[in-house]
């Protein structure tokens, strides 16, 4: 099983509506949980980051933390073509600033205009 | 405040030879990452330095390796290099602060003829 799993798609949605991008992790003990969009060509960009159960909202952008089934979600809601990347979930198993990270492989996202 | 800085932006080597890669995190972070990225393995975690001392290591083979200078600046060298080394290498530069958040500078895109 690997450790960060996500759905490779593509993803698409039309323009205007809410894109829902899936993640599960392996490790129970993980901390913190990052959500980075990545455009073709491009290093990854960090868009949001979670780390207790429940929803943060920024923005168009809302991340769900789920630990009791380890999982963690990003919501865009009003998809613009702007949005069409690839979204990079990670995850940090470390603690008080050390690093242990593990990305997934990223889902891609299309908004047709 | 600047971003985070990496040089060169694009490199051609041949088998066999070695390449050194620099990066400049952002004023302040005293943590770096090194990342590989390929299109059929996604991110793959190569070492993290902090304070001149690598405090963790992803399962790459010892061709690979890095240092940390005190201004924080940080080196990947690889040597004798392979077709499948092909890859673009991303730093990431760590805050160190609350659950710790990544900033990717723009990568080096290596390409081994």
């Amino acid at each position: 099983q690997k450790e960060v799993e996500q759905n490779s798609g593509p993803l698409s949605v039309p323009e205007g509506a809410i894109a829902s991008l899936n993640c599960t992790y392996s490790d129970r003990g993980s901390q913190s949980f990052f959500w980075y969009r990545q455009y073709s060509g491009k290093s990854p960009e960090l868009i949001m980051f979670i780390y207790s159960n429940g929803d943060k909202e920024d923005g168009r952008f809302t991340a769900q933390l789920n630990k009791a089934s380890q999982y963690v979600s990003l919501l865009i809601r009003d998809s613009q073509p702007s949005d069409s990347a690839t979204y990079l979930c990670a995850v940090n198993l470390g603690s008080g600033g050390y690093q242990k990270v593990t990305f997934g492989t990223g889902t891609k996202l299309q908004v047709i205009p | 405040k600047a971003g985070v800085t990496q040089t060169p932006r694009y490199l051609i080597k041949t088998r066999g030879q070695q390449v050194t890669l620099s990066c400049s995190p952002i004023s302040g972070h005293r943590s770096v990452s090194w990342y590989q990225q390929t299109p059929g393995q996604g991110l793959q975690f190569l070492f993290e330095y902090f304070s001149e001392t690598q405090r963790n290591k992803g399962n790459f083979p010892g061709r690979f390796s890095g240092r940390q200078f005190s201004n924080s600046r940080s080196e990947m060298n690889v040597s004798t290099l392979e077709l499948g080394d092909s890859a673009l290498y991303l730093c990431a530069s760590n805050s160190g602060l609350g659950h710790n958040e990544q900033f990717f500078g723009p990568g080096t895109r290596l390409t081994v003829l």
